[in-house]
């Protein structure tokens, strides 16, 4: 099984700085069919479901601000907000969908310092 | 735009069974794979099941196989989930997920339904 580890738990950052969350997983999640990285991030704020950010590591989904960028490959993934905004306060999940069991990180845990 | 409505939820007993159900709409639904995932009382998310669109692929997480039966009714757009003898652990959030068109990344989710196990 997939074992997806996020760093740090929770973290605080001032206004306008950068933040920065890492996600290990136990094994990689390169297929080397195509590639790509089966790797995902999720923002999830108080009260509402999961919305998702970035798949295939590194790729920003519609709509999402180009302050949040994705990046990593193999078992190690970074996902990086370049200046952070209030409305970013959230618990950040990544996620692996190489295997079909998939999985979650534990999430981080994101305020404003 | 897509939706996703979950409902069936409730308070149970422990030992009891629930069915979930999650209405979809605005898109072609036999065309996604459909997952369930939860979220217990300020937890993260637990992966749950899978369905392919045709319904002929059907996965569990190992902490489910056996008690939860992941179902989809294409002609009714609506996917369920059978759960049996439910433990004071599943109570959660109970959300119902829809793939991308790329790749089986999580792109769409219900607002959930909350399962309460106790008695």
């Amino acid at each position: 099984d997939f074992v997806m580890t996020q760093s740090p738990e929770s973290l605080a950052v001032s206004l306008g700085e950068r933040a920065t969350i890492n996600c290990k997983s136990s094994q990689s999640v390169l297929a080397s069919s195509n590639n790509k990285n089966y790797l995902a991030w999720y923002q999830q704020k108080p009260g509402q479901p999961p919305k998702l950010l970035i798949y295939w590591a590194s790729t920003r989904e519609s709509g999402v601000p180009d302050r949040f960028s994705g990046s990593g490959s193999g078992t190690d993934f970074t996902l990086t907000i370049s200046s952070l905004q209030a409305e970013d306060v959230a618990v950040y999940y990544c996620q692996q969908y190489y295997s079909t069991l998939y999985t979650f990180g534990q999430g981080t845990k994101l305020e404003i310092k | 735009e897509v939706q996703l409505v979950e409902s069936g939820g409730g308070l149970v007993q422990p030992g009891g069974s629930l069915r979930l159900s999650c209405a979809a709409s605005g898109f072609t639904f036999r065309s996604y794979a459909m997952n369930w995932v939860r979220q217990a009382p300020g937890k993260g998310l637990e992966w749950l099941s899978y369905i392919s669109g045709s319904g002929g692929s059907i996965f569990y997480a190992d902490s489910v196989k056996g008690r939860f039966t992941i179902s989809r009714d294409n002609a009714k757009n609506s996917l369920y989930l059978q759960i049996n003898s439910l433990r004071a652990e599943d109570t959660a959030v109970y959300f119902c997920v829809r793939e991308g068109d790329s790749g089986s990344f999580s792109v769409s989710w219900g607002q959930g339904t909350l399962v309460t196990v106790s008695s």
